[in-house]
């Protein structure tokens, strides 16, 4: 089975770093994405990690441990517009080719001024 | 470049109906999905297609079928809706296992 756990909600202040944990426990890991989600729209995509390490795209920031079982998005100078659910999503191979993206609750962020 | 498109956008169904829930991709991608959402759940999904006319299940798969005979549509269908059907369905599509998901809008139904 897979198990995957990220905070319910945060709040932080404009203009601050957050970071937002996630971890994970699965079989046939084959990486791991972060979605931002606003009320009432669909997810899109924010980062992917496969190897351990740091992706840094912009203000977002994006950690990866395989051996800890372990991620952080990390969002810089916050804006606003940065309220939203963060949602972490493993990919895992489940056998002959397939590949799909299991997610955690997600992660309720709240910016305020 | 419209991306993935759900048809319809809101539906309301009386227990026991039937509806189909479309999804279109003009990207030319393999992998499909269909997930549901809801509040305190997280995306869940239903079934997924890795091509043309391969369809498999997911973690929820039950009450729902889903068929994939062109490659940029996979259809969602509920053959006799349920209460707890009620719930945002979101597709999604990707050109490989390591890429993302480009989803769709989200189709927001209510079975009464």
């Amino acid at each position: 089975g897979q198990n995957i756990d990220q905070p319910t909600e945060m709040t932080a202040t404009e203009g601050a770093i957050v970071q937002i944990n996630c971890t994970y426990q699965t079989s046939g890991f084959n990486g791991l994405f972060w979605y931002q989600q606003h009320a009432g729209e669909a997810p899109t995509f924010l980062s992917y990690n496969v190897l351990d390490g740091l992706e840094e795209k912009g203000r977002f920031s994006s950690f990866l441990s395989r051996s800890k079982g372990y991620s952080y998005l990390l969002l810089k100078e916050l804006q606003m517009k940065d309220s939203a659910s963060y949602l972490c999503a493993v990919s895992r191979n489940s056998g002959a080719g397939s590949y799909q993206l299991t997610f955690g609750k997600g992660t309720k962020l709240s910016v305020i001024p | 470049n419209a991306g993935v498109t759900q048809t319809p956008k809101f539906r309301v169904l009386k227990t026991g109906q039937s509806m189909t829930l479309l999804c279109a991709q003009d990207m030319n991608h393999e992998y499909m999905y269909w997930y549901r959402q809801d509040p305190g759940m997280g995306l869940r999904l239903i079934h997924y297609s890795v091509g043309e006319g391969t369809t498999a299940k997911g973690e929820v798969p039950d009450g729902y079928n889903v068929s994939r005979l062109k490659k940029q549509n996979f259809l969602l269908g509920l053959e006799s809706a349920a209460p707890s059907q009620t719930s945002v369905y979101f597709c999604a599509s990707r050109t490989g296992v390591n890429y993302g998901y480009t989803f769709g809008s989200g189709t927001r139904l209510t079975v009464v």
